[in-house]
């Protein structure tokens, strides 16, 4: 079990928005480190789609966004695109743990 | 910027392996590395980290007392020593860049490598 919990999977109709959210607690998030986001397409290596909470590397379209509140934290994507197809992972830091820590993952089905 | 990594193979409960992750296209020294891993069909676990110089390693708690990562900043490459393999290490081995130089906790991974795959089974 990942200290961060993502929901397994959401879906979307190709143009629609979802969001996918990262529930930490007061030895991670909560304790003000920050939240990553990466996109990992099928049978590939995972890319960084989001850091220190909201921003984006460069080539990141702006769709992808990111936000972050007392223990969780939230990536939301609009205009949903079949591309978008992949699964998601959120990371932090934690103390109890004194490491890096991730998500359980969130796979994005477009409908 | 391009990590390749390689080493990976079917070894035997108990026996050991190395990885090795040859980097380009940055300040090799300047970065802290990672490896993170992925078994098969399961989510991502940070494995290990050493800070630009080498000087600081860390590890998580599955893994210490049985691997040991270290680098040769003259040769851009970081490595991952994996004793005592147990089969739960199965999976596959990213070796992942570090923004900062030495281990930050707000720190994450800008770049990763293809992957080797590590699969321990008599």
């Amino acid at each position: 079990q990942s200290v961060l919990t993502q929901p397994p999977s959401v879906s979307g109709a190709p143009g629609q928005r979802v969001t996918i959210s990262c529930t930490g607690s007061s030895s991670n998030i909560g304790a003000g480190y920050d939240v990553h986001w990466y996109q990992q397409l099928p049978g590939t290596a995972p890319t960084l789609l989001i850091y220190g909470n909201s921003n984006r590397p460069s080539g990141v379209p702006d769709r992808f966004s990111g936000s972050k509140s007392d223990t969780s934290a939230s990536l939301a994507i609009t205009g949903l695109q079949a591309d978008n197809e992949a699964d998601y992972y959120c990371q932090s830091y934690d103390t109890s743990l004194s490491g890096w820590v991730f998500g359980g993952g969130t796979k994005l089905t477009v409908l | 910027v391009l990590l390749v990594e390689s080493g990976g193979g079917l070894v035997q409960p108990g026996g050991s392996l190395r990885l090795s992750c040859a980097a380009s296209g940055f300040t090799f020294s300047n970065y802290a590395m990672s490896w993170v891993r992925q078994a098969p069909g399961k989510g991502l676990e940070w494995v290990s980290a050493i800070s630009g110089s080498g000087g600081k390693t860390y590890y998580a708690d599955s893994v210490k007392g049985r691997f040991t990562i270290s680098r040769d900043n003259s040769k851009n490459t970081v490595y991952l020593q994996m004793n005592s393999l147990r089969a739960e290490d199965t999976a596959v081995y990213y070796c992942a860049k570090n923004t900062f130089t030495i281990y930050a906790h707000s720190d994450w991974f800008d770049f990763w490598g293809q992957g080797t795959l590590v699969t321990v089974s008599s």
